[in-house]
């Protein structure tokens, strides 16, 4: 069964950090793409970031770029992101999702439950 | 970035009827290798998206018979032939053809 589990949400303030972590089992970790995805409360979907299978492609969101880390361990089969100078405006639920040119067309096949990121004073 | 409009935003549909929703990219999704990365989710309430088309016209595994993806360039429909109550949600259309990635707005299927 495939599962997606990330975690390290929670309430933080202006300017500060947060690492979520994200968890994975029931594929290839290893030779999957992977992103971050977000949602605002009561509002659509975001796309955030991009990690290629080895890590060696990144890409972000221009809203984050500068910001926002991802990064993956292939050993541990998880992926990160580091949120560094948070704002209002990045309070979101922050899902991890596959979405691998190898597989279903790029499409985002695999997501996880999500984790709530609130930033607030 | 390509943006991605969807029509309608709303669309209320009696159970049993079908339902269609338009997605409109502001430029080819024709990626150099021939393929064209559209792809459809929904999202029940309180739920995370889940994959139903892949490519226009793939239905990802497990799902219903019933949804069915086409276009080609910049215009990509999604059908429901016969609209159920698990159907309702918000369903997106996304592009994978180029970075950033892009969403449509959503369109909130709900039954009347």
């Amino acid at each position: 069964e495939v599962q997606l589990v990330e975690s390290g949400g929670g309430l933080v303030q202006p300017g500060g950090s947060l690492r979520l972590s994200c968890a994975t089992s029931g594929f290839t970790f290893s030779s999957s793409e992977m992103n971050w995805v977000r949602q605002a409360p009561g509002k659509g979907l975001e796309w955030v970031s991009y990690i290629s299978s080895s890590g060696t492609n990144i890409y972000y969101a221009d809203s984050v770029k500068g910001r926002f880390t991802i990064s993956r361990d292939n050993a541990k089969n998880s992926l990160y992101l580091q949120m560094n100078s948070l704002r209002a405006e990045d309070t979101a639920l922050y899902y991890c999702a596959r979405a691998d040119s190898g597989s279903h067309g790029r499409g985002f096949d695999y997501w996880g439950q999500g984790t709530l990121v609130t930033v607030s004073s | 970035d390509i943006v991605m409009t969807q029509t309608p935003l709303s669309s209320p549909v009696t159970l049993g009827q079908p339902a269609s929703i338009s997605c409109r990219s502001s430029q080819s999704l024709v990626h150099s290798d021939g393929n064209t990365y559209l792809s459809w989710l929904q999202q029940r309430p309180g739920q995370p998206p889940r994959l139903l088309i892949y490519k226009i016209s793939n239905r990802f595994s497990g799902v219903p018979d019933r949804f069915s993806g086409s276009g080609a360039g910049t215009d990509f429909t999604l059908k429901i032939s016969r609209v159920e109550a698990e159907d309702v949600g918000v369903y997106y259309c996304t592009q994978a053809t180029q970075f950033p990635r892009t969403f449509g707005q959503g369109t909130k299927l709900e039954i009347k």
